[in-house]
């Protein structure tokens, strides 16, 4: 059974880091490319950052560009985001996908981690 | 950048009922478009994928059908599992997922 399990969300003043992992298992994750996904409180789906199976292609959106960075250790079926710069309105819950091939979406999600960007 | 419009934003109805959900796109996104389904407090489900493509395990219930710019996703006969927000998204060398729908009971 495919399992995603985020961890590293909490509570961070603006402007500080965080560093979200998303542990893969129940899959060959180095066959996989992964994305990150967000939710604002009572708001919609906003797409982050993608990475494909080997590391070596990533996107990430405007809103984060900069700020974030994705990467993937497949020796320990880990996927990463490093969020740097924080503001108000990263305030969301991070979902982990696992990529369904190479191709811009995903066909397992992890349960999520809540980022809370307050003073 | 592609932009999407998903309508209506919520739709009562009632066990048994059909339903459908329609997805815009601003531009042709060919047939890449996955539809989802999201409860409260979980990670997106996958249901729908290459705008008619069922995934695995998904009931037959659900069904996608469009291409170019206009997309459906219809519910057959609406069951107490299905009361939930869906949302599409296209993959068209990019990700932008619609605003969701909101299906409650009636």
């Amino acid at each position: 059974e495919v399992q995603l399990v985020e961890s590293g969300g909490g509570l961070v003043q603006p402007g500080g880091s965080l560093r979200l992992s998303c542990k893969g298992s129940g899959f060959t994750f180095s066959a996989y490319s992964m994305n990150w996904v967000r939710q604002a409180p009572g708001k919609g789906l906003e797409w982050v950052s993608y990475i494909s199976s080997s590391g070596r292609t990533i996107y990430y959106a405007d809103s984060v560009k900069g700020r974030v960075t994705i990467s993937k250790d497949n020796a320990e079926s880990t996927l990463y985001l490093q969020l740097n710069s924080l503001r108000a309105d990263d305030t969301a819950v991070y979902y982990c996908g696992r990529g369904f091939g190479e191709l811009l979406f995903s066909d397992n999600w992890g349960q999520g981690t809540l980022v809370t960007v307050s003073s | 950048d592609i932009q999407m419009t998903q309508f209506p934003s919520t739709l009562s109805a009632s066990v048994g009922d059909r339903v459908s959900i329609t997805c815009r796109a601003s531009q042709s996104i060919s047939r890449l478009l996955a539809w989802y389904q999201q409860k409260p407090g979980k990670g997106p489900k996958l249901l729908i994928y290459k705008a008619s493509t069922l995934e695995s395990g998904v009931p037959s219930r659900f069904s996608g059908s469009g291409s170019g710019t206009e997309f459906t996703l219809t519910i057959s006969s609406l069951q107490p599992d299905d009361f939930a927000t869906y949302y599409c998204q296209q993959y068209d060398g990019s990700w932008t997922f619609g605003q969701g729908t909101k299906v409650e009971i009636k």
